[in-house]
């Protein structure tokens, strides 16, 4: 079936290092895919997304691409700030109507 | 504003009762959603309901229940017959056509047991 995994955190930083959180995904066909945020206490946020091969999400200064040839959908970030320190969730979604979250990854951001 | 609307917050629960977690939305979605999500476990599909008076069970529907009366509502159930109900309980929503669309989260809603 269809799967989505993470690498695990914690993930710890310095402020303004660079980031990269490591996403790969099982699935038959074609799914979009997409990368939630929770921070402390609160619902998701959908963070961006990608729905087909070779596209780049971005919102915030993160960005992801689709990688189909490595069924990968890698978080990446320039230069973190204290304020990204959350749970961090790769998920996708096929025909199903079901999304399917990977099981997060806390980054954590020191002045 | 548009958004889904979960209550309580926090809810506490002795052994043995039944507790009811309310999710409304006003996006006028068609699919609803139930998660549960534990630490380190991410989060899981308890139920989920594609259009009014249907819904299917999603990987953990034992020791719950819900109904979809109404386009807006997705009540969820948590009963006496789950055997570990601690857990922080996430309700969503989105467009039901295309795989294209994310979903959209409530704040969430804690249950406790003592």
């Amino acid at each position: 079936g269809n799967s989505v995994t993470q690498m695990e955190g914690p993930v710890t930083l310095s402020e303004e290092a660079f980031l990269t959180i490591n996403c790969t995904y099982t699935a038959t066909g074609y799914p979009s895919l997409f990368w939630y945020v929770q921070y402390p206490g609160e619902g998701l946020q959908l963070l961006l997304k990608a729905t087909k091969a070779d596209d780049k999400g971005s919102n915030k200064g993160f960005e992801a691409t689709y990688r189909k040839e490595t069924t990968s959908f890698h978080l990446e970030k320039g230069s973190v700030q204290v304020s990204d320190s959350a749970v961090y969730f790769c998920a996708l979604r096929e025909n199903t109507d079901k999304l399917i979250f990977g099981t997060g990854t806390r980054l954590q951001v020191f002045p | 504003d548009g958004g889904i609307t979960q209550s309580p917050k926090y809810l506490f629960r002795k052994e043995g009762q039944n507790v009811t977690l309310s999710c409304e939305q006003n996006l006028n979605h068609d699919a609803m959603y139930w998660y549960r999500q534990d630490p380190g476990q991410g989060l899981r599909l308890i139920y989920y309901s594609q259009i009014v008076n249907d819904f299917q069970k999603g990987d953990i529907a034992e020791g719950y229940s819900v109904s979809r009366e109404k386009k807006e509502s997705f009540p969820l159930t948590v009963t006496s017959a789950q055997k570990n109900p601690t857990a922080f309980y996430l309700c969503a929503s989105g467009q039901r056509s295309a795989n294209t669309g994310e979903l959209f989260f409530g704040e969430g809603s804690r249950l406790t047991v003592l």
